[in-house]
């Protein structure tokens, strides 16, 4: 059964600290995601790859940052953890060969709470 | 920009049928998506269609498509306690490295005895 799988369900961060978020895919697939999922807001595209050392930024890059140094893994960066940030992260990946229909395939999702 | 927007709830008895809506912006996406999201889970797909067409029937789903009015629902037939659930209509966007997905606010669907 294909996979993206986030490495954490619950995380707990004091507000300054570093925080890592990481997503590993097993479908080979070339393009990966971050999103945040907020009530009321729907999902927001925080950035995007769509190749290994590749990132393009999504609607709401600020305080985050990414790192994709290999074609399975991508890592969603906090580099100073504010409580504005708490959140629920999803990870997607897609084919970029498998066409539209196939649509993304989402983690479960890491729900982040900064204190 | 793209926008896509949905109500927030819905509220259905079972064994009724749910419709729900959903308006987007982008008159160039290709496919459009449903989503479902049960508690403490990811987004799973339910069901998506190509933009050339106007309806597609998979079981108990059935998706109509007005790209005149850029308009897109979803109805649910027969709908169970197991179809509660958030769900997300969402619109592809080619940025010309990838296409991304743009999500609606989401439909939360509360099936009621």
């Amino acid at each position: 059964d294909v996979k993206v799988t986030q490495s954490s369900r619950y995380l707990v961060k004091r507000t300054g600290e570093k925080v890592f978020l990481e997503c590993v895919q097993d479908m080979d697939h070339e393009n990966m995601f971050w999103y945040r999922q907020d009530p009321g807001l729907g999902l927001r595209l925080i950035y995007f790859s769509y190749d290994v050392k590749m990132k393009e930024k999504g609607d709401i890059p600020e305080g985050y940052s990414v790192s994709r140094e290999k074609k399975e893994r991508f890592s969603l960066i906090l580099e100073s953890a504010s409580t504005n940030q708490t959140s629920m992260y999803l990870c997607a990946s897609s084919s970029s060969a498998a066409g539209g229909g196939y649509g993304y395939t989402f983690g479960s999702g890491t729900r982040l709470t900064v204190v | 920009g793209e926008d896509v927007e949905q109500s927030l709830f819905l509220s259905v008895r079972e064994g009724d049928s749910s419709v729900i809506n959903c308006t987007y912006t982008d008159s160039s996406s290709t496919y459009l998506y449903w989503y479902k999201q049960e508690p403490g889970a990811g987004l799973q797909l339910l069901t998506y269609i190509f933009s050339n067409m106007d309806m597609k029937q998979d079981q108990r789903l059935t998706v109509l498509l007005n790209k005149k009015d850029k308009h897109l629902s979803l109805r649910i037939a027969d709908t169970q306690t197991g179809d509660s659930a958030i769900y997300f209509c969402a619109e592809s966007t080619d940025t010309g490295t990838a296409s991304k997905l743009t999500f609606g606010t989401g439909t939360r669907l509360q099936v009621t005895l």
